[in-house]
């Protein structure tokens, strides 16, 4: 069955680094998005990527952060900065269609700023 | 602001036992209505609601929605340990590409 795959699935960096995580979406899906979930708080939507731009973002997804998809098969998100408050477990999510109609997770990467 | 709210926060039960979880909802352009449950980590599809009163079924889930009163019940008849996971509700909305999401029932199926 096809998923979403993310990498690595867990991260540990420095404060002041900066981070790439990494996706590859389902082959056929057109629509891709990040979330994050900080331990014991809600999923937050990041950002959502349509034919190689970004149709929407949260107020959380400022300057430091940037999605890209450089090539057919990976969807990427960039932090460039990172702070102790961007720890949280990062969720990329596909869809077929628009409006995120059953959107399909993968399995997150732990991000760990110390 | 649009806003999600479930309850209860959290339920323990016995195998065997019925639950009903609840979400409603506050936001603008109201499209649909998805169930998910997250175990270890990512969140998997459970349902999706759309029209109000029209029961979905998989198994000993359902699901139903009311537009009017602006929320939505998940059920588990005859719940087993496998059952134990976080019960996330979600909207999406009429215009835009996110999903508003709920924080969740953590529910925990003792045997």
């Amino acid at each position: 069955e096809p998923e979403v795959t993310q990498t690595p699935s867990h991260q540990v960096t420095q404060m002041g680094q900066e981070v790439i995580l990494r996706c590859v979406p389902i082959s056929n899906h057109l629509y891709f998005y990040w979330y994050r979930q900080i331990l014991g708080q809600k999923v937050e939507f990041l950002v959502s990527f349509y034919n190689n731009e970004i149709s929407e973002k949260s107020e959380i997804f400022d300057d430091q952060f940037s999605v890209e998809r450089p090539d057919g098969s990976n969807f990427t998100l960039k932090i460039r900065s990172t702070k102790l408050e961007d720890s949280a477990m990062y969720f990329c999510a596909s869809s077929g269609r628009q409006l995120n109609t059953e959107a399909f997770f993968g399995q997150g990467t732990r991000l760990t700023v110390v | 602001e649009d806003k999600v709210v479930q309850s209860p926060l959290s339920l323990v039960v016995h195998e065997g036992d019925t639950v009903t979880l609840n979400c409603s909802y506050e936001v603008t352009n109201f499209r649909s209505l998805l169930w998910y449950k997250q175990e270890k980590k990512a969140p998997t599809f459970l349902f999706m609601l759309t029209s109000s009163g029209i029961e979905k079924k998989s198994g000993r889930l359902s699901s139903i929605l009311d537009k009017k009163e602006l929320f939505s019940i998940l059920n588990i008849t005859a719940t087993q340990t496998g059952d134990s996971a976080v019960y996330l509700c979600a909207v999406v909305l009429e215009y835009g590409n996110k999903l508003v999401f709920g924080a969740g029932t953590i529910l925990r199926v003792k045997s």
